[in-house]
């Protein structure tokens, strides 16, 4: 693994279904990122977590949880999906005490809900 | 709510031209103002950031400009070559120890060879 990776790729889900979008990094940063991006929009933080054990919410995340149990690992899930929830979602990382804006983003899981 | 937003949704640039990307901010308190390239079907990728208390970066072949005036953020890019071709997003920093950044909506650049 070098960098990010996200799990599935895509996925087709009927509505009302559960579904947990994985998320891997092996840069140990401290930081992690759960992003949505919608047509015509911009990004949208969902969730973040500042270290291993620690979350928080962003602008958009009602209709998702999220969990850190090991620095690696910040999958985010959808209890219940619903057709609003399509949308490309993205994580991303940070280096730990690092300033500034730069933040390593994964290739994103392009999800459908029907 | 506050919030980035962008003066031009498309670019269209000759190849070997620059490129200037405007970014309009309203959050004073941001630390950092940053931007990201999107390929399609890819994640974004940072290109450069700049701190809140200067004016002015320089990278490789691309400069970021602030304007805390107007508030106002730029990107140039010197000697637009066709793999610049992308949505270019500009974002601001903010949340005291999260670097959680908020997004606008993105120029989409052509790059015309």
């Amino acid at each position: 693994i070098a960098g990010i990776t996200q799990a599935p790729t895509s996925q087709i889900l009927a509505a009302g279904r559960r579904m947990t979008l994985r998320c891997t990094q092996d840069m140990r940063h401290n930081a992690m990122y759960w992003y949505r991006q919608d047509l015509g929009l911009g990004l949208r933080l969902i969730h973040y977590s500042n270290t291993a054990g620690t979350t928080g919410k962003g602008e958009v995340p009602d209709g998702y949880s999220v969990s850190r149990a090991n620095t690696d690992d910040f999958p985010l899930t959808l209890a219940s999906a619903v057709p609003s929830q399509t949308s490309v979602y993205f994580c991303a990382s940070k280096r730990q005490g690092a300033g500034g804006g730069e933040q390593f983003f994964g290739p994103g899981t392009r999800l459908t809900v029907l | 709510g506050e919030s980035v937003g962008l003066h031009l949704p498309t670019l269209s640039v000759q190849e070997g031209d620059n490129s200037i990307i405007n970014c309009a901010y309203s959050n004073s308190a941001s630390d950092y103002f940053i931007w990201y390239k999107q390929e399609s079907g890819k994640g974004p990728q940072f290109i450069i950031d700049i701190r809140s208390n200067m004016d002015k970066r320089q990278g490789q072949r691309v400069t970021v400009l602030l304007n805390k005036t107007v508030k106002h953020l730029s990107l140039q890019i010197a000697a637009t070559q066709p793999g610049d071709s992308a949505v270019y997003f500009c974002a601001e920093s903010s949340g005291a120890g999260s670097y959680q950044l908020t997004f606008g909506k993105g120029t989409k650049l052509s790059v015309i060879p």
